[in-house]
């Protein structure tokens, strides 16, 4: 079945760990991004990409990095640079990065720390 | 601030009553999206929206698209249980350096009281 796979479902970060959140996708799509959701609020971008090789940041990119090595692979570092992990993260994908283009959503990962 | 303000936060209602969610945008509206979500799970693509005057429907959800208002609103007839989650729209960025994101409002939490 084609889809977005995120691994694992849930995370536990230990202080001055980094942690890396996985997202494969099957679907041939050239757009991937990260989004972080905290309780009761709605999705805020930390990263997208929209070819491979490259990304932007979005509006939330301190404290976390990503690559973008393969088409199907978009891994999320969550660094010890972010004092407040705790948080879903949702990765999504699309064909292309256009205004016509829906975003198709993994099932999340739940962050937290010990 | 925000680029996309949801109202209201959140709603209560009683199954079968009709409801209205509204989102306003501070930008130009080149791509308005609607989505469902489970808590603790990923989003579904309920609508999206392009042309002002624009509406669609999707079983007892319809959208339409503002343009002069920067606005979109989702009306559900009829609530059921199922329609109870969180709804949030998103706008595409199509301007400049920010070309290619995807930003979402806060959400909107709909409870459906049988």
């Amino acid at each position: 079945d084609g889809g977005i796979t995120q691994s694992p479902k849930y995370l536990f970060r230990k202080e001055g760990q980094n942690v890396t959140l996985s997202c494969e996708q099957n679907l041939n799509h050239d757009a991937m991004y990260w989004y972080r959701q905290d309780p009761g609020q709605g999705l805020r971008l930390i990263y997208y990409s929209q070819i491979v090789n490259d990304f932007q940041k979005g509006d939330i990119a301190e404290g976390y990095s990503v690559s973008r090595e393969k088409k199907e692979s978009f891994p999320l570092t969550v660094t010890s640079a972010q004092k407040n992990p705790t948080a879903f993260y949702l990765c999504a994908s699309s064909p292309r990065t256009a205004s016509n283009e829906k975003l198709f959503f993994g099932s999340g990962t739940q962050l937290s720390v010990l | 601030s925000q680029e996309l303000e949801q109202s209201p936060q959140s709603l209560i209602v009683q199954e079968g009553k009709n409801l209205t969610i509204n989102c306003t945008s501070s930008k130009t509206l080149y791509g308005l999206y609607w989505y469902k979500q489970k808590y603790g799970e990923g989003l579904i693509f309920l609508m999206m929206l392009q042309k002002g005057g624009e509406e669609k429907s999707h079983e007892k959800i319809t959208a339409k698209l503002d343009e002069k208002k920067q606005q979109s609103s989702l009306h559900i007839t009829a609530s059921q249980p199922s329609h109870a989650g969180i709804y949030l729209c998103g706008l595409f960025s199509a301007g400049g350096t920010s070309y290619g994101k995807l930003t979402f409002g806060q959400g909107t939490i709909l409870t459906v009281h049988p």
